[in-house]
């Protein structure tokens, strides 16, 4: 049973345009939603983070939305560049303070 | 600071043996957590440790599957015996936890090991 969904495994974008990746959750309890960044052959690397009291927050070219009605987050890259090109994580704060569920992860390739 | 540390990065060996993958988390988190990266099923977490103690470890695949975590600098992942299906990239992350009156959850990973089992 999946609890954090990412149901788009690609996404190319061409550079300069917006880059939006999408994340599903199903669980109202969770209260922490972060993304991370994942290039070949490292480890994934934390982006960006909200909290579940706020719906938006901005960091530089990156900015994440939460919807909690929905269940919904999505992150936003703008302007998209070649180096943005990698996978990206959706994770969220499970139970307990230190437990978070990742996604499946989303490929995004940005096209020049 | 070095980032957390695993080695080996690459490792091959045949159904049967036995593999032993090592963590070194960074100074000060107190929480330590191993995942399992497949194409199937991304990314999976397997255990965690908070302040060395295994909390939770629902997501250890079998019996052949066992990690510890002897001190505050030091987690191991061993898989005995080792089948062809364990091939995977294996990562360790940590984070800060709740330590005094810090809290971090954000999780910071490792570069991975990548295991083949022939």
């Amino acid at each position: 049973d999946q609890q954090v969904k990412q149901n788009s495994p690609s996404l190319s974008v061409q550079e300069g345009r917006i880059s939006i990746l999408n994340c599903d959750y199903t669980n109202s309890m969770f209260d922490y939603f972060l993304w991370y960044k994942k290039y070949p052959a490292e480890g994934p690397t934390f982006l960006i983070s909200i909290s579940s009291i706020k719906d938006k927050n901005e960091d530089g070219r990156f900015t994440v939305f939460l919807n909690k009605s929905a269940k919904h987050l999505s992150l936003h890259i703008v302007p998209s560049q070649p180096g943005d090109s990698a996978v990206y994580f959706c994770a969220a704060r499970g139970s307990s303070a230190s437990k978070i569920i990742f996604g499946s992860g989303t490929r995004l390739s940005i096209r020049p | 600071d070095a980032g957390v540390i695993q080695s080996p990065r690459h490792e091959v060996t045949e159904m049967g043996q036995e593999v032993t993958l090592r963590c070194k988390p960074i100074s000060g988190h107190n929480s330590l957590f191993w995942y399992r990266q497949t194409m199937m099923r991304g990314l999976e977490l397997l255990i965690y440790f908070n302040n060395n103690v295994p909390i939770d470890d629902s997501g250890m695949p079998e019996d052949r599957f066992s990690a510890k975590m002897p001190n505050a600098s030091f987690s191991t992942l061993k898989i005995q015996p080792s089948e062809p299906r364990d091939s995977a990239v294996y990562f360790c992350a940590s984070s800060l936890g709740t330590s005094g009156r810090r809290v971090g959850y954000e999780q910071f990973f490792g570069p991975g090991t990548r295991l083949t089992v022939l």
